[in-house]
This record gives C-alpha cells, structure tokens and sequence, in this order.
C-alpha cells in the first residue's frame, strides 16, 4: 500500500497567516493527489484534485502544488472558517490511502 | 442538489454484524461509482470499499475483506455494507462517498456519516 505522511500533525496560526501543509506519498503517484477539509462533526470537503485543481465552489486563497511524492496545500490569508483538520488522499494505486490528518488550530 | 444520507449505524457486540444504507438522491445514480470510506478514531480516515456503477465490480480493503460486503440497488438509488464478524477496530464514522463520474477516485460527495460502535 502507498504511505501517505502529513507535517506537521498540527499547526497553529492567526487569522490573516499564510500557511502550508505537506504530504510525501511512500512512491511516486505523479500527479494523483487530492485534499479535504474536515471539521468535528461534518463530512469531509473536497478542496483540490489532481494535485491543483481546485474544486468549484472552494475559495482561491487554496492552492496545491507538487507532483511525483511531494505535495503542498497552502491556504493564504487565513479566514475563521478554516480551521479544520486537513487530509490528503491518493488516488494512483488501490488501496485508497489518506494521510493522518493536519489539524489547524487558532493561535 | 445532489444527497446521501446513511442510516443503520448503532452500537454492536464483538462478533455482530450490522447493515448499513446510503439513500442517494440529487444525481443518476446508476452511473457513478459508490464508496464507503471510514473515520477512524485517532487514525483518521479509512477507504473501505468500493462499487462499480452497475454493481459488477466490488473491491475491498484488507481489513474488511471477507467481513464486509458492499451491495447496491440501483432501482431504489441505494448502497448497502453489511458489515459481519465486527471487532472493536471496527468502530468509526461511516461515510457513503460518490467518486467523479470521469472514473477516477476523487471524493466529490459525503454523507453525513454513521456511527457504528462494536463494544461489549
């Protein structure tokens, strides 16, 4: 199974930070990578696919990068509304795995 | 507006079994590939299982394999996992997930999960 490893586990910042999460896949999955956003009690949200993509509805202050087994969401200009807990999940090989989760938390 | 709504979830002894629904709606369902992926405590989430549009195809992780059985009516637009021999790991959110139409396995829409405990 492909290893997908979150850092940091957790993160703190301010309203208005810039931050970045990054996820390393065990082997290349080119460019097969999606991130959600989870908050405690909700279903998962689908932010970007296919590494970049961002999906309809999700606001531009979310971006992804990266390809092969290095991957980066940043969020600029942190709002209230994203502090969650966010996944990164391939989709190159089955099984399906998700990183453990990098939780964002109010300084 | 497309909707999957689960139901079956509840708490379960070490070597039950459970059964759970997702009613979709909003969508063709009969066109889309249909998931099951858990929330796992601690752990995070979990892919479990997967259906192919027609129900010709069912693919499962190693954990659940032999355990759990996916299943879909596409007459009545609902997904199925009857989930047999439950252990205590088991326990979790269960979250009915639709994958893009375009067959690659990107999460578009959740459920708002079913809780499932296994516990004596």
């Amino acid at each position: 199974d492909i290893q997908m490893t979150q850092s940091p586990s957790t993160l703190s910042a301010s309203v208005g930070d810039r931050v970045t999460i990054t996820c390393r896949a065990s082997q290349s999955i080119s460019r097969w990578l999606a991130w959600y956003q989870q908050k405690p009690g909700k279903a998962p949200k689908l932010l970007i696919y296919r590494a970049s993509s961002l999906e309809s509805g999700v606001p531009s202050r979310f971006s992804g990068s990266g390809s092969g087994t290095e991957f980066t969401l940043t969020i600029t200009s942190l709002q209230p509304d994203d502090f969650a807990t966010y996944y990164c999940q391939q989709y190159d090989t089955y099984p399906i795995t998700f990183g453990q989760g990098t939780r964002l938390e109010i300084k | 507006e497309v909707q999957l709504v689960e139901s079956g979830g509840g708490l379960v002894q070490p070597g039950g079994s459970l059964r759970l629904s997702c009613a979709a709606s909003g969508f063709t369902f009969s066109t889309y590939w249909m998931h099951w992926v858990r929330l796992v405590p601690g752990k995070g989430l979990v892919w479990v299982s997967r259906i192919q549009s027609d129900g010709s195809t069912t693919n499962y992780a190693d954990a659940v394999e032999g355990r759990f059985t996916i299943s879909r009516d596409n007459a009545k637009n609902t997904l199925h996992l009857q989930m047999n021999s439950l252990r205590a790991e088991d326990t979790a959110v269960y979250y009915c997930v639709r994958s893009f139409a375009d067959g690659n396995t990107i999460f578009d829409y959740w459920g708002q999960g079913a809780l499932v405990t296994v516990s004596s």
